[in-house]
């Protein structure tokens, strides 16, 4: 069965970079995209970038630009999800999930990764 | 940018049919697919490509997309049902998501 399977809770500084892990498994790897996900205390979703596990293609919110890279680890089936210049208000929880191939729904989400922001 | 409009939150007693809608410019030209999220819990896709049912999702939820709004039909509601619940869509390759409506069962 499809799993993802997220790195465990992130206490950061401002200021200091986070990177968030998610394993897959239960399906090939590289015929699908992974999105990441946010969510603020008590906020709804918000969409981070998405990228190709196939070659490494990415796409960005805006917002996020200069800030955000996502990688893949194809010899390990796992994509990567890292944040630079943390600031409070970048505390959330952060999911990562599969992008599918026919219509870009996202069918299959990670458990999520409490990431917390504080001096 | 482009933006999806939710109710904050809708109410329907148990056994009975709830709606939710979701506004967008031009909406009815992409597909919708939206996501349940119960407390403490990932979201999980009830419905894409606006009226699909992936595999393990009740026959109750179902969806519909034209004009301007998509909705999120829930028939014989439960107290199951009782969630937040976010429409999302692709413009101009990026995902916009709804506001998200709590649904409170009462």
């Amino acid at each position: 069965q499809v799993q993802l399977v997220q790195s465990k809770v992130e206490v950061k500084r401002p200021g200091a970079s986070v990177k968030v892990s998610c394993e897959a498994s239960g399906y090939r790897f590289t015929s699908y995209g992974i999105t990441w996900v946010r969510q603020a205390p008590g906020q709804g979703l918000e969409w981070m970038g998405w990228i190709s596990a196939y070659n490494d293609d990415t796409n960005y919110a805006q917002r996020l630009q200069g800030r955000l890279t996502m990688t893949t680890d194809t010899s390990t089936s796992t994509a990567y999800m890292e944040l630079r210049s943390l600031r409070s208000d970048d505390t959330a929880v952060y999911y990562c999930a599969r992008v599918s191939s026919s219509t870009s729904e996202f069918d299959y989400w990670g458990q999520g990764t409490l990431v917390t922001v504080s001096s | 940018s482009y933006d999806l409009t939710q109710p904050p939150s809708v109410s329907v007693s148990p056994g009975q049919t709830a709606s939710i809608t979701c506004f967008g410019d031009k909406l009815g030209d992409k597909f919708a697919c939206w996501y349940q999220q119960k407390p403490g819990q990932s979201p999980v896709l009830v419905i894409y490509e606006d009226n699909k049912r992936p595999s393990g999702i009740p026959e109750r939820f179902s969806g519909s997309n034209s004009g301007n709004t998509a909705t999120l039909t829930i028939r014989g509601t439960q107290a199951m049902d009782e969630a937040d619940y976010y429409c999302q869509a692709w413009d101009s390759n990026t995902v916009v998501f709804g506001g998200g409506t709590k649904l409170t069962v009462l």
